[in-house]
């Protein structure tokens, strides 16, 4: 099992649609959890993290679930500006430094 | 606030040229991190310096060598660049521990 696995995409989804991102991670000693934003050619940025009672900002909902070590993105009414690379990245070990990325999944979401 | 700042944007390379990509950090952040990203593996950490003073190899240091030289500047060396190495390099910090990391806008390699 990899480290960090991710949905592979791409999505294509209208404006105003709900999509969601999985990721799963291998070592059940990881304690933090992000999801990181990447545009094209750009640096990635931190989008939210990720905590263990689930987090939302705005129509983005983080959930996390530890018994089965996966993590999820949900995003609701979609919008053109969501159009990204989403990264689940994770500290694998439960390492205070160092930080392990996903692939990604490439979002396209289309007028 | 500039926040993190890599030199150069891009660079071409003849094999076994080497060079060194310039990292500052303005925001007075103690660890600091240098990722390659590429096309279907996502980013790898070749490595990382949790606090001054100190250096540590990620999961890919083969070919590099880093410089933590101060708090604010982290560089990465090719000492022998080859193709493999080609590649879009980033340069990160955080302020301590695992937490919100900050990129700089990466550099373009190419190793001809």
């Amino acid at each position: 099992r990899k480290e960090v696995e991710q949905d592979p995409g791409p999505f294509n989804v209208p404006e105003g649609a709900t999509v969601a991102f999985n990721c799963t991670y291998s070592n059940s000693a990881s304690q933090s959890f992000f999801w990181y934003r990447q545009d094209c050619r750009k640096e990635p940025k931190l989008l939210m993290s990720v905590y263990s009672s689930g987090n939302e900002d705005g129509r983005f909902t983080a959930q996390l679930n530890r018994a089965s070590q996966y993590i999820s993105l949900l995003i609701r009414d979609s919008k053109l500006s969501d159009s990204a690379t989403y990264l689940c990245v994770v500290n694998i070990g439960g390492s205070n430094y160092k930080l392990t990325f996903g692939k990604g999944t490439l979002l396209t979401v289309n007028p | 606030n500039a926040g993190v700042t890599q030199t150069p944007k891009f660079q071409v390379l003849k094999t076994g040229q080497s060079m060194t990509l310039q990292c500052a950090q303005d925001m007075n952040h103690n660890s600091m991190y240098w990722y390659r990203q590429d096309p279907g593996m996502g980013l790898r950490l070749i490595y990382y310096s949790a606090s001054e003073g100190t250096t540590d190899k990620g999961e890919v240091p083969n070919g590099y060598n880093v410089s933590r030289l101060n708090k604010r500047e982290f560089s990465l060396r090719l000492e022998s660049a080859a193709p493999s190495q080609t590649s879009v390099y980033f340069c990160a910090s955080c302020r301590d521990r695992v937490e919100k990391l900050f990129f700089g806008s990466g550099t373009q390699l190419s190793v001809l």
